[in-house]
């Protein structure tokens, strides 16, 4: 059974740094097609994706976030770690971690996979 | 980035009825789009992936269409449990990942 779980301060002041944990269970990041994503949601707001480490150690940031975030894993704990400096009230959300399956399409050239698995969610305030 | 808008933001329904979400990319995402489910308090739910399979142990009364630009998500006859947020999500882009605004499928 695959798990993904959260972990994290519950309240964090403006300036800040932020660091989030995702422990994970039933699969292993070293397994070619896996990934881990970062994804928030502000209260009564959208779904955002703030970042992505994959089994081959490649991080992909969101554009806009880029300058604040880091990402990084460790397999031998089976840990997927999101740190956010600077923190502001505009960052208090739930924060997500969530499993890519990706697959490898001959006929885009590319490897493609939805979030299939999520965690529950650890809420951060800003304040 | 590519940007996803949903239509409408909240739509009001009655059990059995049949339900229609609207997606639209801002350039195309081939078939390479998700429909996630979302009730408060809790984690998406992954409903569909590349534009129309549907993912394991989800109801056949979901299903997905399109492809390009523009995506639907239709429940055939909407049942109690059903009342909750959907989002989509493209992921043709390797590199990042872009959801919709969310649509509120409420009680009428």
């Amino acid at each position: 059974q695959v798990t993904l779980r959260e972990s994290g301060p519950a309240l964090v002041k403006p300036t800040q740094t932020l660091t989030l944990t995702c422990t994970f269970s039933g699969f292993s990041l070293n397994t070619s097609g896996l990934c881990v994503s970062w994804i928030r949601q502000p209260p009564g707001k959208a779904l955002e994706w703030l970042a992505r480490i994959d089994w081959d150690d490649d991080e992909y940031y969101s554009t806009s976030l880029k300058t604040r975030l880091t990402i990084s894993k460790d397999t031998s704990k089976n840990q997927v770690v999101l740190t956010m400096t600077n923190v502001d009230p505009l960052d208090t959300a739930t924060y997500y971690c969530a499993r890519i399956r990706a697959v490898y399409y001959y006929d885009s050239g590319r490897y493609h996979g939805a979030f299939d698995i999520w965690g529950q969610g650890t809420t951060v305030t800003v304040s | 980035d590519i940007q996803m808008t949903q239509s409408p933001s909240t739509l009001s329904a009655s059990v059995g009825d049949r339900v229609t979400v609207t997606c639209r990319a801002s350039e195309s995402v081939s078939r390479w789009l998700a429909w996630y489910q979302q009730k408060p308090g809790k984690a998406p739910k992954l409903l569909i992936y590349e534009a129309s399979s549907l993912e394991s142990g989800v109801p056949s009364r979901f299903s997905g269409s399109g492809s390009g630009t523009q995506f639907t998500l239709t429940i055939s006859s909407l049942q109690p449990d059903d009342f909750a947020t959907y989002s989509c999500q493209q992921y043709n882009s390797y590199s990042s990942a872009t959801f919709g605004q969310g649509t509120k499928v409420e009680i009428k």
